[in-house]
């Protein structure tokens, strides 16, 4: 499979509790985005990387929030201290560096419930 | 300001009947990009189209059609013929040629076709 990978796609946490989710976008995309999407929502943007770099955050990003793409291939997001606020589907997509009229491949979600 | 606005939160047509679902944008940028996405109850979200907002033609692909108009800030589209498999939420989305493809999705439309 070549698409964008997230895992896991689902994710039941207790309140207070940290988690992490992973992103494998698609191998030559050296664009990175994390969304989130609620019930009833478009997805909002959260963060973006370039290879690397995190180069954008939105003001949705709390402190208890992190993103990273050490090595500017697959990217972690975790959330500390959870709470039932945070429950909601976090997408990852990947597109190439190729000004921006570019396609964004999304994958499949990690569904994220706070207990 | 870069907005969304999808007016219609649900539409339910039976099958074989057209339906055009509205969007409405905002942006002040020159050079912008309009997407339509598909997001089935796997969740997954599927790339429909992409518009440069140089190019106003009209686009068909088989049973879809886009009417992108820049005097209106709309940029519709229409299932022609609609099918039980049609059924999922539509998402209208922007891009912005300054903001590095960071992509703005609207509320989206949850479209019922019913046998």
């Amino acid at each position: 499979d070549t698409g964008v990978s997230q895992n896991p796609r689902h994710k039941i946490t207790k309140r207070g509790q940290n988690v992490t989710f992973r992103c494998d976008p698609i191998s030559e995309h050296n664009r990175l985005y994390w969304y989130r999407q609620t019930l009833g929502q478009g997805p909002e943007f959260l963060t973006y990387f370039q290879n690397e770099a995190q180069l954008e955050k939105s003001r949705l990003l709390s402190d208890r929030f992190s993103a990273e793409r050490p090595k500017g291939s697959f990217s972690t997001l975790e959330i500390q201290r959870t709470e039932q606020g945070d429950s909601a589907m976090y997408l990852c997509a990947s597109s190439l560096d190729e000004g921006s009229n570019t396609e964004a491949f999304f994958g499949q979600g990690t569904r994220l419930t706070v207990v | 300001a870069q907005k969304v606005t999808q007016a219609q939160t649900e539409i339910s047509v039976v099958e074989k009947e057209d339906v055009t679902l509205d969007c409405v944008y905002e942006t002040r940028d020159t050079t912008y990009y309009l997407f339509w996405y598909k997001q089935p109850p796997s969740g997954e979200l599927v790339f429909l189209i992409r518009r440069n907002s140089f190019d106003e033609q009209n686009e068909i692909s088989g049973r879809y059609s886009w009417n992108f108009q820049k005097s209106t800030s709309s940029f519709n589209f229409t299932i022609t013929a609609s099918q039980v498999v049609d059924s999922a939420v539509y998402f209208c989305a922007l891009s912005e040629h300054s903001s590095a493809s960071k992509i703005i999705f609207g509320s989206g439309t949850r479209l019922s076709i019913r046998p």
